[in-house]
């Protein structure tokens, strides 16, 4: 199927630096959605994104559309050990389908 | 509102053994998936269904089967547990208007030995 590949796999972060990570398609996505998944937990909802271009903030999240609607990024300032955890993104498909990457697993040296 | 609700959260299955994975949303959601999750993968979809009596494939859906005979429920039934079947198992729900956030349940961690 069509998949959204996500990199860096690992994300080793001191604390307070900023990190990106990045979710690319071979396709126009329609939307794009991120999930945040904290060790042993559950993947919990962040943002959806549909417009081309569109930038979304959450605090020191800051996510972003591109502008050919296939790729998307998570960008992370002044990271804290709170922001440990896998960052997933997804496609919804016109199947109703949620699509995953493999997720981005980002760990915090205090 | 409980949300998403999983049972069990552990389990151990001998080869060869059959079981039922249950899910069930309070939210009146219409779409309900089923997700396993392994290191490295992310999440790959089993099966889903977008409403009562409705259910289609995902990605890897062999040895697995799934009915959806209420709003509520969405149960994953495993017909002859194998040890590739060892895995974390997601049920998800979400509205409808094909836009809206899913919603996950806490996960069931399968051991097939």
């Amino acid at each position: 199927g069509q998949q959204v590949m996500q990199i860096p796999q690992y994300q080793h972060v001191q604390e307070g630096e900023d990190f990106t990570t990045y979710c690319n398609s071979s396709t126009t996505l329609s939307n794009i959605q991120w999930y945040k998944q904290r060790p042993g937990g559950h993947p919990v909802f962040l943002i959806q994104l549909v417009k081309s271009g569109e930038v979304k903030k959450q605090k020191r999240l800051t996510f972003q559309f591109g502008e050919a609607k296939k790729n998307s990024s998570l960008h992370i300032t002044a990271t804290q050990t709170t922001d440990v955890g896998t960052y997933f993104c997804a496609r919804l498909g016109n199947d109703y389908k949620l699509s995953f990457g493999a997720g981005t697993t980002v760990t915090v040296r205090a | 509102n409980a949300g998403v609700t999983q049972t069990p959260k552990f389990q151990v299955l001998k080869t060869g053994q059959s079981m039922t994975l249950q899910c069930a949303q309070d939210m009146n959601h219409e779409y309900m998936s089923w997700y396993r999750q392994d290191p490295g993968m992310g999440l790959r979809l089993i099966h889903y269904s977008v409403g009562a009596g409705i259910t289609d494939q995902g990605e890897v859906p062999n040895g697995y089967n799934v009915s959806r005979s209420t709003t509520e429920d969405f149960p994953l039934r495993l017909l002859s547990a194998a040890p590739s079947q060892t895995s974390v198992y997601f049920c998800a729900s979400s509205y409808g208007d094909g836009l809206a956030e899913a919603f996950f349940g806490q996960g069931t961690r399968l051991t097939v030995v």
